[in-house]
């Protein structure tokens, strides 16, 4: 049971360009997310989190859009540089903020 | 270097063998995350440590899994009898006491194959 949910395996942007990840999720009661970013050979790194008393955080490059009608986010970044190629993952914390439940991830591929 | 530490990087065993997966946490880190990913998928959960004590369980560690962290700081995960399936990167994270919900910081990983 999938309940943070990444619909696209893979996305390609010209550097310079905006970048635009999308992320669902079916939990209600999730009220917090993140935004992680792993390079191969490397384990995940923190990149950015909301609220979901917010809908919108932002900081530098990065954004990250909340509609918590639709159990939806997204990321922005903008200009997309291709150091930022990488797979991102969305996660929110369970109940107690002891696990969290990720997507299946997107791969993001920044063309020089 | 003072990140989260994994050891091995690599493990390729026969099926049936036992392997453990040590991490050495971020040194002021008291919660310590274990969490396993298979290719194509997410990290999943698998368990967490609060200092020594081991406070939640993934119904994906089975019998088979054991995982301790004895003095609350560094942590193994050994898996008995391996299966194919059990074939994934094994992530360990740690996060201090103050943390913002859900900001880990991941290990390289430990990648088990089994043949």
């Amino acid at each position: 049971d999938q309940q943070v949910k990444q619909n696209s395996p893979s996305l390609s942007v010209q550097e310079g360009r905006i970048s635009i990840l999308n992320c669902d999720y079916t939990n209600s009661m999730f009220d917090y997310f993140l935004w992680y970013k792993k390079y191969p050979a490397e384990g995940p790194t923190f990149l950015i989190s909301i609220s979901s008393i917010k809908d919108k955080n932002e900081d530098g490059r990065f954004t990250v859009f909340l509609n918590k009608s639709a159990k939806h986010l997204s990321l922005h970044i903008v200009p997309s540089q291709p150091g930022d190629s990488a797979v991102y993952f969305c996660a929110a914390p369970g109940a107690g903020a002891n696990n969290l439940f990720f997507g299946t991830g997107t791969r993001l591929t920044v063309i020089p | 270097d003072t990140g989260v530490s994994q050891n091995p990087r690599h493990k390729i065993t026969k099926r049936g063998q036992n392997v453990t997966f040590r991490c050495d946490p971020i040194s002021e880190h008291n919660r310590l995350y274990w969490y396993r990913q298979t290719l194509g998928q997410g990290p999943e959960f698998l368990t967490y440590f609060q200092n020594e004590a081991q406070l939640e369980k993934s119904r994906l560690l089975s019998d088979r899994f054991s995982a301790e962290r004895p003095k609350g700081s560094f942590s193994t995960l050994e898996i008995q009898r391996t299966e194919q399936g059990d074939s994934a990167m094994y992530l360990c994270a740690s996060s201090p006491r103050e943390k913002v919900p859900g900001e880990l910081f991941f290990g390289e990983g430990s990648r088990l194959t089994v043949l």
